[in-house]
């Protein structure tokens, strides 16, 4: 089976700008999480969504958002850049209620 | 290779040598644990995990102990190698409508051949 694949791996943008994230989970799972990663934090969980809905969500600003389609794949939006937002995304992927989480590579994520 | 973290908390052993990651976790009410290895410029791979009607669980070359007196996870890796050296996150995960997953901030291994 193929992994968590995420697009794009790298972007860079500035300030008040606003980025999509996209995540393809493993073929047949239908959890998604989404995280970010930053040396001063660690990883910080944003969201996570099971059969296009959100379930729960971490402690983010509403500027952090993100959706789930039928076929499981999922996207997270940050609208209005900031500096601190330069992180490493990573989402996961599960086959259901707390299953095994598998990380894709991860989108890093530059604000000039 | 990018950097997870700056300023983790470094175990260094000899090649061979067994490890043990060490972890607190903080939520009682967590009920699942999990131990993820993340090496440079990579999302984080999954180890082992355990539940918290047990309290140790063997793979290969890896044992997880959980302690929830005293909320301590660790993490065992048997005959150390090179290919071991990374960063080791512990994760806590309970329930709250969903579930939400915490990490701990990591512990980089270094392997010396």
């Amino acid at each position: 089976k193929a992994g968590v694949t995420q697009t794009p791996r790298y972007l860079i943008k500035t300030r008040g700008q606003q980025v999509t994230l996209s995540c393809s989970p493993i073929s047949g799972h239908r959890s998604v999480s989404w995280y970010q990663q930053t040396p001063g934090q660690g990883l910080q969980f944003l969201f996570e969504y099971f059969s296009e809905t959100q379930r729960n969500k971490g402690n983010f600003p509403g500027r952090f958002s993100g959706r789930q389609f039928s076929n499981s794949r999922s996207e997270m939006n940050v609208s209005t850049l900031e500096l601190g937002d330069s992180a490493l995304y990573l989402c996961a992927s599960g086959q259901g209620f707390r299953d095994t989480q598998y990380f894709g590579p991860g989108t890093r994520l530059t604000v000039l | 290779g990018e950097s997870v973290g700056l300023h983790l908390p470094t175990l260094s052993v000899q090649e061979g040598d067994n490890s043990i990651i060490n972890c607190a976790y903080s939520n009682s009410a967590s009920d699942y644990f999990i131990w993820y290895k993340q090496e440079s410029g990579k999302g984080p791979q999954f180890i082992i995990d355990i539940r918290s009607n047990m309290d140790k669980r063997q793979g290969q070359r890896v044992t997880v102990l959980l302690n929830k007196t005293v909320k301590h996870l660790s993490l065992q890796i048997a005959a150390t190698q090179p290919g071991d050296s990374a960063v080791y996150f512990c994760a806590e995960s309970y329930r709250t409508g969903g579930f939400k997953t915490i990490f701990g901030a990591g512990t980089r291994l270094f392997v010396k051949a």
